[in-house]
């Protein structure tokens, strides 16, 4: 059973800092990994989607990586702005099926 | 491209009381999901239909939720009777080929 955790829960940093926001996940046969926004009370935001074939996805100052065979997937945030915090979450759809896993998140505060 | 929608945006009600759910998903795509969010954690799927056929309902408490997609477009999701722990965001998404597309949600709350 594929099962996708995401550390750390919570990261405050001031603006203007990179950052690199982790998910990893335990069965290495995916069809795709995506990354999602959600600012409160909202639903989920589309940022990222990396198919099992790539390594990397880049849309203006994120860019996502996947490493399949070490279950892991990281998303780089360049040139942190306030207007970036929010929850950040991460699902993977498994080749085998296609229900998506999600993790629990992280919640990125940017200060100004 | 107009996204997901769905109505309404809040509910708030009794326990015992029953409440609905509407989403129209992103036209054409064929996948839509039902998901249920509780504060502080990842969505968990409730339903899936492919079409207007159920994929997977596996986590859906049919004693009390039901959902439909009648004509393959538009879905229902109903709770009834509600529990104070039937709190929550409940997100439709939907599907084409490959990524998630999210409506706003309609964040619930049981009292």
């Amino acid at each position: 059973k594929q099962e996708v955790t995401q550390i750390p829960a919570a990261l405050s940093v001031p603006e203007g800092e990179n950052l690199v926001l982790n998910c990893s996940f335990t069965d290495s046969a995916i069809y795709n990994l995506q990354w999602f926004r959600q600012d409160p009370g909202k639903g989920l935001t589309s940022l990222l989607l990396i198919q099992s074939s790539q390594r990397e996805q880049t849309s203006g100052r994120l860019n996502a990586s996947l490493d399949k065979s070490s279950g892991r997937s990281t998303l780089y945030i360049a040139a942190s702005q306030p207007g970036d915090s929010a929850t950040y979450l991460c699902a993977v759809r498994p080749s085998y099926g296609q229900n998506f896993v999600f993790g629990p998140g992280t919640r990125l505060s940017v200060l100004p | 491209e107009a996204g997901v929608a769905q109505s309404p945006r809040y509910k708030i009600i009794e326990k015992r009381q029953s409440v609905a759910f509407w989403c129209n998903p992103i036209s054409g795509h064929a996948t839509l999901y039902w998901y249920q969010q509780i504060l502080g954690q990842g969505p968990k799927l409730l339903i899936q239909f492919q079409n207007n056929g159920v994929v997977d309902d596996s986590q859906l408490p049919k004693d009390r939720f039901s959902a439909e997609r009648l004509k393959g477009v538009d879905s229902t999701l109903k709770i009834q009777p509600a529990k104070l722990e039937d709190s929550a965001v409940y997100l439709c998404a939907s599907s084409q080929l490959a990524g998630l597309f999210f409506g706003p949600g309609t964040r619930l709350t049981v009292l």
